[in-house]
């Protein structure tokens, strides 16, 4: 079965420590995504991939790192410079031209 | 600075009656246009998109209309059922920058007996 495995899939983080959330998928796509959902807000863009061992920033990525080194993988750091990181974080990856698929999120809380 | 916008934050439909989701833009730049569904603790999925040189796309019961000259597009959910209820958001992209997918802030629709 084709698609994407974001883990975990609720994850708690005590203030002052880094935290990686887990994306991986198995469509052979080539350009991988992260967002963030607030309440009533849209998704935003963090960071996304368009190729291996590349990526580039997205409209809110202050606060968080990637790493693309497996097309199969885009790992998301949230780092202690992120000032408000609870939130639900998304991941996606999509073929050229076609539309993003996304996988169940990780809601991130702060303790 | 919203780019995308959907108005309203929630619809209520009967089963059956047609459901009309609304959607503006602000960016002349854009010129692909998305809906994606999303149920509670999921991640959104593909519903149905539009590029600008047509102003109709429809599959099965959605049809997604795009008004260029007014910046606005809507999707039609003809006829709504139950199944139907969850948050719809609205996507839009340029030709020049397709990784920068912008969302709205979604409509929550109801679909009730």
């Amino acid at each position: 079965d084709g698609g994407i495995t974001q883990s975990p899939k609720y994850l708690f983080r005590k203030e002052g420590q880094n935290v990686t959330l887990s994306c991986e998928q198995n469509l052979n796509h080539d350009a991988m995504y992260w967002y963030r959902q607030d309440p009533g807000q849209g998704l935003r863009l963090i960071y996304y991939s368009q190729i291996v061992n590349d990526f580039q920033k997205g409209d809110i990525a202050e606060g968080y790192s990637v790493s693309r080194e497996k097309k199969e993988s885009f790992p998301l750091t949230v780092t202690s410079a992120q000032k408000n990181p609870t939130a639900f974080y998304l991941c996606a990856s999509s073929a050229r031209v076609q539309p993003q698929h996304f996988g169940d999120g990780t809601r991130l809380s702060i303790l | 600075d919203q780019q995308v916008k959907q108005n309203s934050p929630s619809l209520s439909v009967q089963e059956g009656r047609i459901s009309i989701l609304n959607c503006d833009y602000t960016n002349s730049m854009f010129d692909y246009f998305l809906w994606y569904k999303k149920y509670p603790a999921e991640g959104p999925t593909f519903l149905i998109s539009i590029s600008s040189i047509k102003d109709k796309n429809e599959d099965g019961r959605f049809t997604v209309f795009l008004n260029k000259s007014a910046k606005h597009l809507s999707l039609h959910i003809v006829p709504s059922q139950p199944g139907d209820s969850a948050v719809y958001f609205c996507a839009a992209h340029s030709r020049r920058n397709t990784d920068k997918l912008i969302f709205g802030t979604g409509t929550r629709l109801q679909v009730f007996p």
